[in-house]
């Protein structure tokens, strides 16, 4: 069965640091993987998009990894602020318009 | 260019009665897949159209159907509701013409509650 995982589930930290996100995926054989950000009561911000030919993309602040063989991905996000604090998704697509999501970590970036 | 619009933003509707949710994508893309969130599972995939076709179905009762007009439009509808349905409700569009390896961008979603 083809699931993805995020661990933590929420995640606590002073403005200013560096932190990672975790996402873990069952079957290697990925299309895409997506970042999603999502604030509280609204839809979904995409943040990064690699393709499975990529190891990773980057955008401002934010850098994300691919590697398909051990079936993980992390997002990076630097110089953390109150501002990045939301509810952040990783989903995977695996050859389908279908994409397969996580349930989350929440991220709070303390001022 | 203008994103994803999802209408109604909220919805409050009453057991049995039926609902209609509207989603239309950015210009250009003819893709548009519908999921639902809630708390305790997460988001899930209900359906998936492209060009007026359904390409993809997840696992959700028969209640729940969709549709998509020829301008790429597309519309949920969910009979008979129940308590357990209410949820957010996102739409995602893409331009999956071209490639299987496209962004998907979402919609601020629509709120249903069933009372």
């Amino acid at each position: 069965k083809q699931e993805v995982t995020q661990i933590p589930a929420a995640l606590s930290v002073p403005e200013g640091e560096n932190l990672v996100l975790n996402c873990s995926f069952t079957d290697s054989a990925i299309y895409n993987l997506q970042w999603f950000r999502q604030d509280p009561g609204k839809g979904l911000t995409s943040l990064l998009l690699i393709q499975s030919s990529q190891r990773e993309q980057t955008s401002g602040r934010l850098n994300a990894s691919l590697d398909k063989s051990s079936g993980r991905s992390t997002l990076y996000i630097a110089a953390s602020q109150p501002g990045d604090s939301a509810t952040y998704l990783c989903a995977v697509r695996w050859g389908s318009e279908k994409l397969v999501f996580g349930k989350g970590t929440k991220l709070t970036v303390n001022p | 260019k203008a994103g994803v619009t999802q209408t109604p933003r909220y919805l409050i509707k009453t057991r049995g009665q039926q609902v209609t949710l509207s989603c239309s994508p950015i210009s250009g893309h003819r893709s548009v897949s519908w999921y639902q969130q809630t708390p305790g599972q997460g988001l899930q995939f209900l359906f998936e159209y492209f060009s007026e076709t359904q390409r993809n179905k997840g696992n959700f009762p028969g209640r729940f159907s969709g549709r998509q007009f020829s301008n790429s439009r597309s519309e949920m509808n969910v009979s008979t509701l129940e308590l357990g349905d209410s949820a957010l409700y996102l739409c995602a569009s893409s331009d999956r013409d071209r490639t299987m390896n496209t962004e998907a961008f979402f919609g601020q979603g629509t709120r249903l509650t069933v009372v």
